[in-house]
This record gives C-alpha cells, sequence and structure tokens, in this order.
C-alpha cells in the first residue's frame, strides 16, 4: 500500500523543547514538503525538498529545521525559537518538484506545546 | 502577488443544491489551479484542476470555472451530498516548469445538510 505515513498523530511537548514529527513516503517520489495548517489561516509552507540532501525555505521557515538524508524520509525539527508552534503538520510529496504534480499528504501530526 | 484569496470562510448548503467556492488571484504567471479537498483529522486529496486554457472543466458533480481575464476561478459542487462536507482549498502555481510551489487559499467549510 503506497503512500505517506507521519508519526504520531498527536504529540504534546514542554515549551522550551525540540520536537521532531517523522515522515516517510514510498511513493518513490522526488519532492518532499512540510506544511502547518491554523484554522482561517490554509497550508503554510515551512520547508521543501526537491531531492535528496537539498532543501528549501518555504514562506514560514523561521523556528524550524529539516533534513533529507533519504528519499523517502523527511523529518521536521520543531525548535524552542518557534514563538507559536502548536499546530496541524502536514508532510506531501509529489512526483517532481513543481505545483503541477498532484501532492499527496499524509494524515498529519497534532502538536500541542503547554 | 503570490496570494489567492478564497471565499466565502463557511458554507452551509441544503441536500441536494450547489454548492460554489470563489477564489482570486493576482499573479499572471499562475497556469495551474488545483482544488483540494479536507475530511476532518485527513490529510488534504486533489479533487479536480485545471489550467487556463478551458474555462470550465467537469468531473462528476465537481466543476471548475475558470475566468482569465478577472483572474478569478471558482468550483461548484452539484447536487451536494452530506458526504461533500469537507474543507475545500484552492490552489495556484505557475509558470509550468518553473519549479514553482503552491500557493494555497485560507479554506471553505462546506456543511451539506439534511
Amino acid at each position: 500500500d503506497g503512500g505517506i505515513t507521519q508519526s504520531p498523530k498527536y504529540l504534546f511537548r514542554k515549551e522550551g523543547q525540540n520536537v521532531t514529527l517523522s515522515c516517510e513516503q514510498n511513493l518513490n517520489h522526488d519532492a518532499m514538503y512540510w506544511y502547518r495548517q491554523d484554522p482561517g489561516q490554509g497550508l503554510r509552507l515551512i520547508y521543501y525538498s526537491q531531492i535528496v540532501n537539498d532543501f528549501q525555505k518555504g514562506d514560514i521557515a523561521e523556528g524550524y529545521s529539516v533534513s533529507r538524508e533519504k528519499k523517502e524520509s523527511f523529518p521536521l525539527t520543531v525548535t524552542s525559537a518557534q514563538k507559536n508552534p502548536t499546530a496541524f503538520y502536514l508532510c506531501a510529496s509529489s512526483l517532481a518538484p513543481t505545483g503541477m504534480y498532484e501532492q499527496y499528504f499524509g494524515p498529519g501530526t497534532r502538536l500541542t506545546v503547554t | 502577488q503570490q496570494q489567492v484569496k478564497q471565499s466565502p470562510q463557511s458554507l452551509i448548503v441544503q441536500k441536494g443544491g450547489i454548492s460554489i467556492i470563489n477564489c482570486a488571484y493576482e499573479n499572471t504567471a499562475f497556469d495551474y489551479f488545483p482544488w483540494y479537498q479536507q475530511f476532518p483529522g485527513k490529510g488534504p486529496a486533489l479533487l479536480i484542476a485545471i489550467r487556463p486554457d478551458v474555462s470550465e472543466k467537469k468531473e462528476g458533480r465537481f466543476t471548475i470555472s475558470f475566468n482569465k481575464s478577472a483572474k478569478q476561478f471558482s468550483l461548484h459542487i452539484m447536487d451536494s451530498q452530506p458526504g461533500d462536507s469537507a474543507t475545500y482549498f484552492c490552489a495556484a502555481t505557475g509558470p509550468t516548469g518553473g519549479g514553482n510551489k503552491l500557493t494555497f487559499g485560507t479554506g471553505t467549510q462546506l456543511k451539506v445538510e439534511l
């Protein structure tokens, strides 16, 4: 069964702690993306990667970091520098790194920081 | 210039009625306009997409209307059903082949009542 998995579904952390969200895909897609979803604000791009060992900042990269050491994996670290980290985080992938290719989304991770 | 403005924010339609969601964009380089559907607790999924060389695209009960001169496009859901209750996002990207990211609208929460 091909798709994108994100774990865990719910994550709770204390303020000041870094936390890493997992994203794995077995679709053999080159491009991967991280979005943040907040009520009334749609999907905002945090980071994206077009190929292994390469990634670019999206619109709201401050306070986040990523790595792309393997084609199938694109973990996102929410650092303590992110001022408002509580949100729903979505990982996506597409065959090629252009918007005209369908992006396949994972089920998301809801992060709550208190 | 990268914004996509979506309205309404929420919509309630009676079963069997027509749901209409509108989007407007500024960037004339955009040349691909997908719509994504998201059910609660899930990631978005591609519903239907259009290129500006056609004014309308229909897939089943879902139709995109595109007005290039007005820089507007809309999603029509005919014979709306309770199972259509979801959040709908319009998006835009371009120019094709330019490696551009998707820019999403802020979403419309649709509820179809019996």
